[in-house]
């Protein structure tokens, strides 16, 4: 079965300090990897993938096959991250029935 | 361009009421999906579809009932509300064959209150 955990339910930091978010995965076959963030009282919206190897907003994200993982990083947190993030992994029919974990919430002290 | 489009924004029922939130989008996208999200428990999906006339059941369908009809619209009925189902629902929908695109687009959400 698809399975997402992300064992950080909430995560507080102060400004400047680093952050990662973890995430583990179970899932059949090579999935695509994503993270979807939601700031208070918006949509959720993607972050970044892990095929695109890109920095979004500082964030990175590096995936780890041999150990199920992807975790979310940034160097420096800044309070406009402070937001609920999500873990999703998907492939071929799945793209339309994405698989979350339990999401972590993330807050940035000034 | 709209995205997706989810009303209504707020809703009360009564229990045993029904109701049908709409959700609707115009990226062409095959596939649709409704979440719904409780403090938690983070996202789980209800219903999902893989293009029009085509429908499954997801992690927690009972209660609920959806159709597709077309490619841009999937509704969500809720057949006899029921406190448990107090909750705020998410329309999604992604990839398009032309564009191979698999990022997922989120409506705004739907707050549903059940008393």
């Amino acid at each position: 079965a698809q399975r997402v955990t992300q064992p950080e339910k909430l995560l507080s930091v102060f400004k400047g300090a680093p952050v990662e978010l973890k995430c583990n995965y179970s899932y059949s076959g090579s999935p695509e990897l994503f993270w979807y963030v939601q700031y208070s009282r918006q949509r959720l919206q993607l972050l970044l993938r892990h095929i695109s190897r890109e920095s979004i907003k500082g964030f990175t994200a590096d995936l780890n096959k041999g150990e199920t993982s992807f975790h979310l990083k940034k160097p420096f947190a800044q309070e406009e991250d402070s937001a609920m993030y999500y873990c999703a992994p998907a492939g071929g029919t799945s793209y339309g029935k994405l698989t979350f974990g339990q999401g972590t919430i993330l807050t940035v002290h000034p | 361009n709209a995205g997706v489009t989810q009303t209504p924004k707020f809703q009360v029922l009564k229990t045993g009421q029904s109701m049908t939130l709409q959700c609707a989008q115009d990226m062409n996208h095959e596939y649709m999906s409704w979440y719904r999200q409780d403090p938690g428990m983070g996202l789980r999906l209800i219903h999902y579809s893989v293009g029009a006339g085509i429908t499954d059941q997801g992690e927690v369908p009972n209660g609920y009932n959806v159709s597709r009809s077309t490619t841009e619209d999937f509704p969500l009925r809720l057949l006899l509300a029921a406190p448990s189902q107090t909750s705020v629902y998410f329309c999604a929908s992604s990839y398009s064959r032309n564009s191979l695109n698999t990022e997922a687009f989120f409506g705004q959400g739907t707050r549903l209150t059940v008393v």
